[in-house]
């Protein structure tokens, strides 16, 4: 079965690009009839999702994080990843990949991954 | 934007007995709508979507219902392992995929 895997710094300097990878492994990312995503959750807080890459490349990403977001597609990796630009505190959090096999249903998750953002 | 809003915040039920948590969505999201299982330190886990379908491997005392703006997850006969905290998702209208704030479900 599909299993994912974070990676990526764990601490990030404020006004930087926050930069994450999701491995993907027990199928092809490009083939599985996936949509993969990217979502987050500060510590002891809820979620929030980022956004979504197609097999095609195209794109859809949250409206409050728009400006700031990029994810894309390695389909030689079989990975996609995930750039935050300009990050704050506010970006601290666990963030999770997530593959989507049906419109909203996010199954499975990656363990998910710590990212800091501090001097 | 829907927002998503779970109630109770904390349950405390006691093992063996039901619990109910419920979710409202701010407008109508039909039956678009999922539930998550997440442990302390675990991702989340899919456990109900489409308001009331049950995902592989989901054991049956895990019932969800409601449509529209109103529903509900209903866990019959509390095991030890299913205490955690609950959240609901929606997906009818989107960009952006909104969750609530979740439901935290504690041993009495």
């Amino acid at each position: 079965q599909v299993q994912l895997q974070e990676s990526g710094p764990g601490l990030v300097k404020p006004s930087q690009t926050l930069s994450l990878t999701c491995t993907v492994s027990g199928g092809s990312i490009s083939s599985g009839g996936y949509y993969w995503n990217w979502i987050r959750q500060p510590a002891g807080k809820g979620l929030e999702w980022i956004g979504l890459i197609y097999t095609s490349g195209s794109t859809n990403y949250n409206p409050s994080l728009k400006s700031r977001v990029t994810i894309s597609l390695d389909t030689s990796k079989n990975q996609f990843s995930l750039k935050l630009s300009s990050v704050t505190a506010a970006d601290t959090a666990v963030y999770y990949c997530a593959g989507e096999l049906a419109i909203g249903r996010f199954d499975p998750w990656g363990q998910g991954t710590l990212v800091t953002v501090s001097s | 934007e829907i927002v998503m809003t779970q109630s109770p915040a904390t349950l405390s039920v006691s093992p063996g007995e039901r619990a109910t948590l419920s979710c409202r969505a701010s407008q109508s999201v039909s039956s678009n709508l999922a539930w998550y299982q997440q442990k302390p330190g675990q991702a989340p886990r899919l456990l109900i979507y489409g308001a009331s379908t049950r995902a592989t491997g989901i054991p049956a005392r895990f019932t969800g219902s409601g449509s529209g703006t109103e529903f509900t997850l209903t866990i019959s006969s509390l095991q030890s392992e299913d205490f955690a905290v609950y959240y609901c998702q929606q997906y009818n209208n989107w960009p952006p995929y909104t969750f609530g704030q979740g439901t935290k479900l504690e041993i009495k």
